[in-house]
């Protein structure tokens, strides 16, 4: 099977922009996720989705959002961009985001805010 | 609440010798405990779960981890290292009963390895 695919793998972005990163995960799996990746907070959740529903969320502000496609894929969204939001944004997915589920996760998007 | 602690930023062995790499968790129910890796400029690869079951679990690459509820650890371990071993590790848990846990892992900071020749 093909892995989790995320694309596109690096970006460059400035103070005020918005960017979507696009994840596509491993065949039927359902279940996907996303985490933001930095020096300084180490890995942060920031929302699942599950058949096209958002069932948790983390404590991030509302400039970070997410949707689901009917073929699972995932799509983030980053409005209104900061400094503070350069980061490698991970994509994970699973079977059906439970608890006993492994999350496999895809190579990133290296996301440079200047 | 459920949180990971990684105490180790670094942990340096030369090849060849034991790897451990130290984990402690605190959740409010029972908990399910990953580990993985992660190599430069790359995602995180899965190694190895605890979830129930044998207090051993052994995983990928060689790697195995021993959960230890009395101590709430679960360390990961190889019993020879090598050059390749080097990366960064991190912990992850999830309380089995929290309603917080869909699709959420909790990670450690992560410990860096590095092995020697």
């Amino acid at each position: 099977k093909a892995g989790v695919t995320q694309t596109p793998r690096y970006l460059i972005k400035t103070r005020g922009q918005q960017v979507t990163l696009s994840c596509s995960p491993i065949s039927g799996h359902r279940s996907v996720s996303w985490y933001q990746q930095t020096p300084g907070q180490g890995l942060q959740f920031l929302f699942e989705y599950f058949s096209e529903t958002q069932r948790n969320k983390g404590n991030f502000p509302g400039r970070f959002s997410g949707r689901q496609f009917s073929n699972s894929r995932s799509e983030m969204n980053v409005s209104t961009l900061e400094l503070g939001d350069s980061a490698l944004y991970l994509c994970a997915s699973s079977p059906t985001g439970q608890s006993t589920d492994t999350q496999y996760f895809g190579p990133g998007t290296r996301l440079t805010v200047l | 609440a459920q949180s990971v602690a990684q105490p180790e930023d670094q942990v340096n062995v030369a090849e060849g010798n034991p790897l451990t790499v130290k984990c402690t968790y605190s959740v409010s129910g029972n908990p399910y405990l990953f580990w993985y890796v992660q190599y430069p400029n790359r995602g995180l690869q899965f190694l190895l779960k605890y979830i129930t079951g044998d207090n051993l679990v052994k995983g990928s690459y060689g790697f195995e981890a021993e959960f230890n509820k009395s101590q709430t650890s679960f360390h990961l371990k190889k019993p020879s290292a090598l050059v390749s071993d080097s990366a960064l590790y991190f912990c992850a848990v999830r309380d089995a009963y929290s309603a917080d846990s869909w699709g959420k892992l909790q990670f450690g900071a992560g410990t860096q390895v590095v092995v020697t020749p």
